[in-house]
């Protein structure tokens, strides 16, 4: 099946600095990408759609100002995790559906293999 | 939220079929169910997902009641690394969006 990548698989950073992971499509072109966070022994929740060329949609109750998403081609999305705090301390997971003429209903979405964070 | 209900647990023995069920009573006439099984500390495995007929591959069945209320994943000759959580999932309508419930952790014994 095709490939979702993500950099870093793990990462720890300092409190109140700032860490970026990317997502990346390595064998398709993928204009949507989602931005997933799990916390331990919890389901993966969505955090935001990344959209090539355009501003991201943020679901309810995520920080835009705080986990900022750019989506500048179509191979690449890149959350970044502002002025981190402990509690942001989270599996990080993206998916991402091929780019195809086919019918939208029918594609398969392929998730990353998914980034630790810990902040200390 | 989440479309689907799923029970929280089961446990099969190596080498019998896993039947895992679905509950999506609300879904809409184009919303896809999906299934994705993750194992701990990895991203979702895509399994398989269908509309309203049956499907296979090479993984899993999938079956979709008439109604297509509910559903059920079936791995065939279940194995130890079948050991996951198992997510049933109705992509919304018209995006690529997959809300994720508490899906069923699978345990398969020796």
């Amino acid at each position: 099946g095709a490939v979702v990548s993500q950099h870093p698989s793990w990462v720890i950073c300092k409190s109140g600095t700032s860490v970026k992971i990317e997502c990346r499509s390595l064998d398709f072109q993928a204009t949507t990408m989602f931005w997933y966070r799990q916390f331990p022994k919890q389901s993966l929740m969505l955090m935001a759609t990344s959209n090539e060329g355009s501003k991201a949609t943020y679901e309810q109750g995520v920080e835009k100002d705080k986990f900022l998403i750019n989506h500048a081609s179509l191979t690449l999305s890149t959350l970044t995790v502002t002025s981190a705090h402990p509690e942001d301390s989270s599996f990080y997971i993206c998916s991402a559906r091929v780019l195809s003429l086919l019918d939208r209903a029918g594609n398969t979405i392929y998730f990353g293999e998914g980034s630790w964070l810990t902040v200390v | 939220d989440a479309k689907t209900t799923q029970p929280p647990s089961m446990d099969c023995a190596e080498g019998r079929a896993a039947n895992l069920p679905c509950n999506h009573s609300t879904i809409s006439g184009n919303e896809y169910v999906y299934w994705y099984r993750q194992i701990h500390s990895q991203g979702p495995q895509y399994i398989i997902h269908g509309l309203k007929n049956n499907e296979t591959n090479e993984m899993a069945s999938l079956i979709i009641t008439e109604d297509r209320k509910s559903s059920t994943l079936i791995l065939p000759h279940a194995t130890l690394r079948d050991t996951a959580v198992y997510y049933c999932i109705v992509r919304v309508a018209d995006t690529d969006k997959l809300i994720f419930g508490t899906g069923t952790r699978l345990q398969v014994f020796p």
